[in-house]
């Protein structure tokens, strides 16, 4: 069966740190991966997805950006942390059958 | 652009009580509809979904019915238990890379 990991679980940076959200599935391969984010009290924003290793499409402009180095890792990276991008990251794996979510990664910018 | 409604909340009901969450959305073509649900803390889990008109997606005794012709996805339950507050999301799907989700709706059930 298809599973996905995602780390770390939480998370506190500093204001102009960088950051590395790592998520990787199990279970399947060339999988479609996504990277959500859900803001305090908003839905959830799609922010990055991929069909394929090195295939990145971004959904909205912002000083994130995404990686596919592997066909079972999908990297979500910051060189400069803002106080915005405080939230609830999931990584999601899509199938036929709908997507499947990592237990999410809670950041905080401080 | 595609899009989906969902009823704002929170709702609070009792234990027992019938619930509905009313979903509607916008979308070109024929896109599968689903519901997703997150208890406190956790990521998201798929709850049922629907990839066609008329078709039932059920689970957990949820139940939703995808009505094309009043762009509807309302989910609902005949007897909700305390242990299914979460939040709830409606969501569309139409083409790969898209996923788009409604706002959620908090569901708090008191014994």
């Amino acid at each position: 069966s298809q599973t996905i990991h995602q780390w770390p679980a939480t998370l506190v940076q500093p204001v102009g740190s960088p950051l590395s959200l790592e998520c990787t599935v199990e279970g399947t391969s060339n999988p479609n991966l996504y990277w959500y984010r859900q803001a305090a009290g908003r839905g959830l924003q799609l922010l990055f997805y991929s069909v394929g290793i090195g295939q990145i499409s971004s959904e909205v402009p912002q000083n994130l950006s995404a990686s596919r180095p592997q066909d079972r890792q999908f990297i979500l990276s910051s060189k400069k942390l803002l106080l915005s991008d405080s939230g609830f990251y999931l990584c999601a794996l899509g199938g036929d059958y709908g997507y499947t979510f990592g237990s999410g990664t809670r950041l905080t910018v401080v | 652009g595609d899009s989906v409604t969902q009823m704002e909340g929170p709702v609070t009901l009792s234990e027992e009580a019938f619930l509905t969450i009313n979903c509607t959305y916008t979308a070109t073509g024929y896109p599968s509809l689903f519901w997703y649900v997150q208890y406190p803390g956790e990521g998201l889990q798929l709850l049922l979904k629907a990839t066609k008109a008329d078709d039932k997606g059920s689970n957990k005794g949820f139940e939703a019915t995808y009505r094309k012709e009043t762009t509807s996805f309302h989910l609902e339950k005949g007897s909700v238990q305390v242990s299914d507050s979460a939040v709830y999301f409606c969501a569309l799907s139409a083409y790969i890379g898209n996923l788009i989700f409604g706002k959620g709706t908090k569901l708090s059930v008191k014994p």
